[in-house]
């Protein structure tokens, strides 16, 4: 079965020092692999995309996340937070065959402290 | 949000009533989707369209329906069916869902439903 897997619910982070958000995937093939964001109230932003060529990706705010075939993983970093940052983020990933449709993780709510 | 509405914002539903949510897009998008979020699940996929007039099921279709008389409009019902429909609704378009997978989704706003 499909499945993402991000298995932290909460993340907290001093302001200015680097945060990572873990995602892995049991997804069949190469897929797609996607990061969203999304504040208080609101719809999902996108923030990246892992679709081929080189593993580090870079995305919207300052975010990159970093690909990992062997370890199937996808993790979302950012050298230094911000308070603004403090958000729901999703991992996403979609097949590059087979199923039409986003496979989204639970989600993992970032907080910046101050 | 980009060019995606939804509408209302908060939307309240009495037993055994039917309520219907809407989203309008404005992106030319050929593909346009529905997802349920609740607290701790992540989103889950409703329904999906990739032309006007064509719509498959997807994960947690039962207690839904929807239409797609106009590529621009995906409204979706929310039937008595549908047991326990409180849960926050996202729209959501994307240029093309055939080969190109990689295309990125744009989300709506959202709909939040409760039920009096």
């Amino acid at each position: 079965a499909q499945s993402v897997a991000q298995p932290e619910d909460q993340v907290n982070v001093a302001e200015g020092n680097p945060l990572t958000v873990k995602c892995t995937y049991s997804v069949s093939g190469n897929p797609y692999l996607f990061w969203y964001v999304q504040y208080p109230n609101r719809g999902l932003q996108f923030l990246l995309k892992y679709i081929t060529g080189d593993n580090l990706v870079k995305g919207s705010y300052g975010f990159e996340a970093e690909f990992n075939k062997s370890q199937t993983s996808f993790h979302l970093k950012k050298p230094s937070a911000l308070v603004s940052d403090s958000a729901l983020y999703f991992c996403a990933v979609r097949p590059r065959t087979g199923a039409n449709n986003l496979f989204f993780g639970t989600g993992t709510r970032l907080t910046v402290i101050p | 949000d980009g060019g995606i509405t939804q509408s209302p914002k908060y939307l309240f539903r009495k037993e055994g009533q039917n309520v219907t949510l809407s989203c309008e897009q404005n992106l030319n998008h050929d593909a346009m989707y529905w997802y349920r979020q609740d607290p701790g699940q992540g989103l889950r996929l409703i329904y999906y369209s990739q032309i006007v007039n064509d719509f498959q099921k997807g994960d947690i279709a039962e207690g839904y329906s929807v239409s797609r008389e106009k590529k621009e409009s995906f409204p979706l019902t929310v039937t008595s069916a549908q047991k326990n429909p409180t849960a926050f609704y996202l729209c959501a378009s994307s240029i093309d869902l055939g080969g190109l997978a990689k295309n990125i989704q744009y989300f709506g706003a959202g709909t939040r439903l409760s039920v009096l």
